[in-house]
């Protein structure tokens, strides 16, 4: 596999459920974010890890809990979640700039399309 | 509104004919990127543009970096089908430790044959 890829590429669970969305980047990349994106409305940075450490936490609700276990994979675990966080999340994977958000060119994977029911 | 301005939301355009996207910053740009995205699927790099002035090309794709008015302009020539889906501009706003990455919500662009 190359580039960024996502599983599961779609997801329903019920608001009581806990799922999880996982990110590979086969890149050498050092830096990974979690976006989500709504219908019509602009992409909303969620989590941001640089070489492992998170650097940027967007005002996320707790019922998102990223990890980033190495530099290569990252994953997102889902908690009782509500029917607005229906939408396609996005991971992506940039060089690292060793300090907060790279301005280096970020590589998306296809997403995962959640639906919460 | 929005920090970062994409217009127009949609657009139609003849197949063959010219068009232009804008992103318009209410903030002072420290880089700017262009993606493309196909309905449901992940953003696909077009060009990322860094300095006042810059100017960047890729095959019929030309993106402008205006720093004064703080804003990016995306043009297509002879539009192709090919060329259908939303365009996305992402920016850094502010600088040092203390920039923002942020993005417009898209302009979905149509190609009539």
């Amino acid at each position: 596999e190359t580039g960024v890829t996502q599983t599961p590429r779609h997801l329903v669970m019920g608001m009581t459920n806990k799922k999880s969305l996982k990110c590979e980047q086969h890149l050498g990349h050092n830096a990974m974010y979690w976006y989500k994106q709504s219908a019509k409305k602009p992409l909303e940075l969620m989590f941001v890890y640089n070489f492992k450490e998170q650097t940027e936490n967007n005002s996320v609700p707790s019922r998102f809990s990223p990890e980033c276990p190495n530099s290569s994979h990252l994953f997102l675990h889902l908690h009782t979640l509500q029917p607005e966080d229906s939408a396609l999340y996005l991971c992506a994977s940039s060089q690292g700039s060793g300090m907060g958000i790279s301005y280096n060119e970020q590589f998306f994977g296809p997403g995962t399309r959640l639906t919460v029911l | 509104s929005q920090e970062l301005e994409q217009s127009p939301q949609s657009l139609i355009v003849q197949e063959g004919k010219n068009l232009t996207i804008n992103c318009t910053s209410s903030k002072t740009l420290y880089g700017l990127y262009w993606y493309k995205q196909k309905y449901g699927e992940g953003l696909i790099f077009l060009m990322m543009l860094q300095k006042g002035g810059e100017e960047k090309s890729h095959e019929k794709i030309t993106a402008k970096l205006d720093e004064k008015k703080q804003q990016s302009s995306l043009h297509i020539t002879a539009s192709q089908p090919s060329h259908a889906g939303i365009y996305l501009c992402g920016a850094a706003l502010g600088g040092d430790s203390n920039y923002q990455l942020i993005w417009g919500a898209g302009t979905k662009l149509i190609i009539k044959p």
